[in-house]
């Protein structure tokens, strides 16, 4: 079975500081992450993935990601935090490889950015 | 071009009732995925039509059903409601699925309609 986890509930983090959300994942195989973001009564929007070559990827709105095998991780990271980047944030994982094709997604993280 | 056009945004049932809801896909994505969110479990996994064949299925029961139109169009099916069906319904669409080997930076990306909020009374 595969699963994820989002262990902080809510992240506050002051304006033009840098933001961390962590994840941490458990998978059969090699793991396809991504990372979500969800808006007040919105669906959710594709921020980055890491499905294979460099640890670190980068994504949308300056956000990036580190994929850490060993210690299967792959925290949310963004330089400066924005007011706008206020929301609901899911890690998700998938293992094609092993058969499976569903995202399985963590409980999310609110981010509250602090003007 | 298009986003995913889920419909209806709500709506409210109660107990008993049966429920449909739609979903648009982008153009030319044959993968339509639907999640059930709650605020207690989260996002779940329903099922995932491809070329209008169910070819994957999550843990819940009978009552929650679907299909896919040679259109790619899809729709899922809620009968017999209970109280704890009151979610919110996410539809997504991708090319191939999660395991499509299409080399472009949008390969096995999931893109996500606004939802559908069924209260169930």
């Amino acid at each position: 079975a595969q699963s994820v986890a989002q262990p902080e509930d809510q992240v506050n983090v002051a304006e033009g500081n840098p933001l961390t959300v962590k994840c941490t994942y458990s998978v059969s195989g090699n793991p396809y992450l991504f990372w979500y973001v969800q808006y007040p009564n919105r669906g959710l929007q594709f921020l980055l993935k890491y499905i294979t070559g460099d640890n670190l990827v980068k994504g949308s709105y300056g956000f990036e990601a580190e994929f850490n095998k060993s210690q299967t991780s792959f925290h949310l990271k963004k330089p400066s935090a924005l007011v706008s980047d206020s929301a609901l944030y899911f890690c998700a994982v998938t293992a094609p490889g092993a058969g499976s094709y569903q995202l399985t997604f963590g409980k999310g993280t609110k981010l509250s950015v602090i003007p | 071009k298009a986003g995913v056009t889920q419909t209806p945004r709500y709506l409210i049932k109660t107990r008993g009732q049966q429920v449909t809801l739609s979903c648009s896909p982008i153009s030319g994505h044959r993968s339509v995925s639907w999640y059930q969110q709650t605020p207690g479990q989260g996002l779940q996994f329903l099922f995932e039509y491809f070329s209008e064949t169910q070819r994957n299925k999550g843990n819940f029961p009978g009552r929650f059903s679907g299909r896919q139109f040679s259109n790619s169009r899809s729709e899922m099916n809620v009968s017999t409601l209970e109280l704890g069906d009151s979610a919110l319904y996410l539809c997504a669409s991708s090319l191939e699925g999660l395991a499509g080997t299409t080399k472009f930076s949008g390969a096995n990306v999931l893109t996500f309609g606004a939802g559908s909020r069924l209260t169930v009374l």
